[in-house]
């Protein structure tokens, strides 16, 4: 695609429940980082795939936290039993090779609401 | 070690002056640092990035100048119009490292 699509755009969720986050990125980038945005907060690291594989999931807050990159593309952040401090925007960026050369290219991002 | 300190957390600025926004960082195996604007809705986009062998960057309006010796880089953005009214990050990334170190962001406002 033209750029990196993350769905879905909003979320409200239960406290408890599980969610799903999706992360489609640029057809042929190889790196892709997941994040969270906190209200007035910055850009907080979760998780980094190169290829299907996480060599970097040093982020990830809790063992509620799991991510998984099936065929080099799309990405899936999974949350369980959701608390209200989940709440952010997660974003998704991907990258065509090293960061430093490239940059990422981020999605909109996914607003997560816990009540 | 890992942080970016960013300052100001909020900016007004009027149309056609100059926007300056600082950060500070401690680790000394950053070695690129990039700055990201992010406009409300979206996510963020590169703006401008650094090496530190380099003590200025300049592509139009937008400056970075960076201090090594000080470890701190700030952004300038000259003859600020409108359309720059977005929230400022700015970023550092360790030696061997994938992953970016983003600062607090700062929320820019320029009047018109």
């Amino acid at each position: 695609g033209a750029g990196v699509s993350q769905s879905p755009s909003n979320k409200v969720t239960e406290k408890g429940k599980d969610v799903e986050l999706r992360c489609d990125p640029i057809s042929g980038h190889t790196a892709l980082y997941w994040y969270r945005q906190s209200l007035g907060q910055g850009l907080e690291f979760l998780i980094y795939f190169q290829g299907n594989s996480a060599p970097d999931k040093s982020g990830l807050p809790s063992d509620r936290f799991s991510a998984e990159r099936t065929g080099g593309s799309v990405s899936t952040l999974t949350i369980q039993r959701t608390q209200q401090e989940d709440s952010a925007v997660y974003l998704c960026a991907s990258s065509l090779g090293q960061a430093v050369v490239y940059g990422y290219t981020f999605g909109s991002g996914t607003r997560l609401t816990v009540v | 070690q890992q942080q970016v300190k960013q300052s100001p957390q909020s900016l007004i600025v009027q149309k056609g002056g100059i926007s300056i926004i600082n950060c500070a960082y401690e680790n000394t195996a950053f070695d690129y640092f990039p700055w990201y604007q992010q406009f409300p809705g979206k996510g963020p986009a590169l703006l401008i990035a650094i090496r530190p062998d380099v003590s200025e960057k300049k592509e139009g309006r937008f400056t970075i100048s960076f201090n090594k010796s000080a470890k701190q880089f700030s952004l300038h953005i000259m003859d600020s119009q409108p359309g720059d009214s977005a929230t400022y990050f700015c970023a550092a990334r360790s030696q061997g490292a994938q992953k970016l170190v983003f600062g607090q962001g700062t929320r820019l406002t320029i009047n018109p």
